[in-house]
């Protein structure tokens, strides 16, 4: 089945503690992106990457690292995580960059920083 | 500054009724408008997109509607069901400055069908 893969789920840390949210796609596609989810606020694009060892930052992307070494994966890094990163993580990926291509979001990952 | 204003933030329906939700513009620049359904505890998932150089497009019982001089686009659900029940993201594409395609977001609209 094609789809997007995040885990964990759910995830309680504590300020400060390294953490890694992992996302893989199965569907061969270039471009893949990280966005948090915040009520009132909308969907905010945190990282995006075109392909392999490419990757630039989104609107909101203080905080968090990413690395695309392999096509399928793409992990969101949050080296000193703080309560205002508190969120609902969607990692997302399209065949490619161009106007109509869709993209595909993974089931997120709900963030608790205490 | 929100570049896509979506409204309204919430909706209720009656089953078999029409929702209506609506987005504006201002951004000339932006050329393809895709509409996104998230359900409770997925991710979005696109739902039907149409290009400014057409009015309307029609996909079973969800259309969109656009208006290219008020800057304007619509989603209708025809005959709403329960199954309907979700949140529903309206976007538009545009260049970034590194030359990549962008969604920009509307902050989206809760439809709840009452059986």
């Amino acid at each position: 089945e094609a789809q997007v893969t995040q885990n964990p789920r759910y995830l309680i840390t504590v300020t400060g503690k390294k953490l890694t949210v992992t996302c893989s796609q199965n569907m061969n596609h270039e471009y893949m992106s990280w966005y948090r989810q915040d009520p009132g606020l909308g969907l905010r694009q945190i990282y995006y990457s075109m392909n392999v060892e490419v990757t630039d930052k989104g609107d909101v992307p203080e905080g968090y690292k990413v690395s695309r070494k392999e096509k399928r994966n793409f992990p969101l890094i949050l080296e000193s995580p703080s309560p205002n990163q508190t969120s609902l993580y969607f990692c997302a990926s399209s065949p490619s960059s161009v106007y109509n291509s869709p993209l595909h979001f993974g089931n997120g990952t709900r963030l608790t920083v205490t | 500054q929100q570049q896509v204003k979506q409204s309204p933030q919430s909706l209720i329906v009656q089953k078999g009724g029409i929702s209506i939700i609506n987005c504006a513009y201002e951004n000339t620049a932006f050329d393809y408008f895709p509409w996104y359904q998230q359900f409770p505890g997925k991710g979005p998932a696109l739902l039907i997109a149409i290009r400014p150089d057409v009015s309307e497009k029609k996909e079973g019982r969800f259309t969109i509607s656009f208006n290219k001089s008020a800057k304007q686009f619509s989603l209708h659900i025809m005959d709403s069901q329960p199954g309907d029940s979700a949140t529903y993201f309206c976007a538009a594409t545009e260049f970034n400055a590194g030359n990549n395609r962008k969604l920009i977001w509307g902050l989206g609209t809760s439809l709840a069908v009452n059986p």
